[in-house]
């Protein structure tokens, strides 16, 4: 069973610059979503999809951060004009939600963005 | 808003003792998922144990179990005969799609 996949695992960059990230959902999985960790906090939700459709994304962090999933299949994460507090870990996790909401969520490594 | 508070920034326990995880969430909806996960140190987070509100029993998924008090909005997490690979950052959770985390609580196993 592949897990979800998450690249790069390590971005570093310099302030100002675009970023994006991947996310390779696990087969199946229809529901895909987005959090942000900082040292020391637990996962903060971002935005999520049903399949190509975005159906959260108020609590996207700022105007410079955009997701997409355009075949329903795997999503990528930009950040635009990337800043200092930007800094953190970037997890994507997964559902089936056929299988039921009782069913966790499965994550991946996560991306670490490191702003210079 | 949901939040979620976990307590305990810290916790210790020697092997093969038992040990209590805080958690107390804040909602005003009756049927809701609840779930512990655990992240080892730069790996990746997974499920340990979920509860649905709406079931009375708590759950239990081997040396790991809850202690759910909905009318106190409390989600405890027992582990009994701790073992050295249960260190780990330790996340309560609320939710289902906007799932809501806690501050998590790192958890010490001394052999």
């Amino acid at each position: 069973d592949t897990g979800v996949s998450q690249n790069p695992r390590h971005k570093i960059t310099k302030r100002g610059q675009n970023v994006t990230f991947r996310c390779d959902p696990i087969s199946e999985h229809n529901r895909l979503y987005w959090y942000r960790q900082t040292l020391g906090q637990g996962p903060e939700f971002l935005t999520y999809f049903q399949n190509e459709a975005q159906l959260e994304k108020s609590r996207l962090l700022s105007d410079r951060f955009s997701a997409e999933r355009p075949k329903g299949s795997f999503s990528t994460l930009e950040i635009q004009r990337t800043e200092q507090g930007d800094s953190a870990m970037y997890l994507c996790a997964t559902h089936p939600l056929a299988q039921g909401r009782n069913q966790p969520q499965h994550f991946g490594d996560g991306t670490r963005l490191s702003i210079l | 808003a949901q939040t979620v508070t976990q307590s305990q920034p810290e916790m210790s326990v020697q092997e093969a003792e038992t040990v209590t995880l805080s958690c107390t969430y804040d909602t005003s909806e009756s049927d809701y998922y609840l779930f512990w996960y655990k992240q080892p140190p730069s790996r990746q987070m997974i499920l340990v144990i979920r509860q649905e509100a709406y079931k009375q029993q708590n759950a239990t998924e081997n040396r790991f179990s809850v202690n759910f008090q909905k009318a106190a909005k409390s989600f405890s997490l027992k582990i009994s005969d701790s073992q050295l690979g249960d260190a780990a950052m330790y996340f309560c959770a609320y939710g289902f799609d906007d799932m809501r985390f806690g501050a998590g609580t790192r958890l010490t196993v001394k052999p």
